[in-house]
């Protein structure tokens, strides 16, 4: 395991349900990540925190609400979430944003269907 | 615009035998080139990296080259196992604020014996 823990693994919503994804790093670092993951698709990067602070958002629509309440957990939260919403949400965890020598390191994925 | 290009996108070998897989940057300024290997269901988790300066590194059975001038990478699997089916994904980093990467699409590969 890499020290990256993502609950749930599984979750499958109706369109109109809210639910949250939580992630949780013990290795002492101070940037986190969402990540999502499409079928066939390259890693879409979704929000960055570094020091609890959001330091990017990638276009992400509003539907998905990141919170970060401290350096070791990262949260997202989904409402009214759309059938192409379905994907592998990641969340990674690094040292700090600014240097790129940084390792990622993340975690198993919430496998996310949205019917 | 940051690329990465994988190929294949995906391949079958035998176990015990070698393979090569490709990958292909536009990213600059380019600061370094990661492998990830990623199987089903699981994170990524990185194999190699490497900066400009560096050609080759290897980690066990699984060894990756860098050509910056060609921004040309390659990771080599010698002597495949069933535990090496996964996909396979080359990342690059640009030299600039916030640790930006850039992510290639993954060639699936799948051991059989």
């Amino acid at each position: 395991e890499t020290g990256v823990t993502q609950t749930p693994r599984h979750l499958v919503m109706g369109m109109t349900n809210k639910k949250s994804l939580k992630c949780e790093q013990h290795l002492g670092h101070n940037a986190m990540y969402w990540y999502k993951q499409s079928a066939k698709k390259p890693l879409e990067l979704m929000f960055v925190y570094n020091f609890k602070e959001q330091t990017e958002n990638n276009s992400v629509p509003s539907r998905f609400s990141p919170e970060c309440p401290n350096s070791s957990h990262l949260f997202l939260h989904l409402h009214t979430l759309q059938p192409e919403d379905s994907a592998l949400y990641l969340c990674a965890s690094s040292q700090s944003q600014g240097f790129t020598s940084d390792e990622q390191y993340f975690g198993p994925g919430t496998r996310l269907t949205v019917t | 615009k940051n690329q990465v290009e994988q190929s294949p996108q995906s391949l079958i070998i035998l176990e015990g035998k070698n393979c090569t897989l490709q990958c292909n940057y536009t990213v600059s300024p380019f600061s370094n080139l990661r492998w990830y290997k990623q199987d089903t269901g699981r994170g990524p988790v990185s194999l190699t990296i490497m900066t400009f300066s560096e050609n080759t590194k290897s980690n066990g059975r699984y060894t990756a080259t860098l050509d910056a001038d060609t921004k040309q990478s390659s990771l080599h699997i010698t002597a495949s196992q069933l535990s090496d089916s996964a996909s396979y994904i080359c990342v690059v980093s640009a030299r600039a604020a916030g640790n930006k990467l850039t992510f290639g699409g993954g060639t699936r590969v799948l051991v059989k014996p």
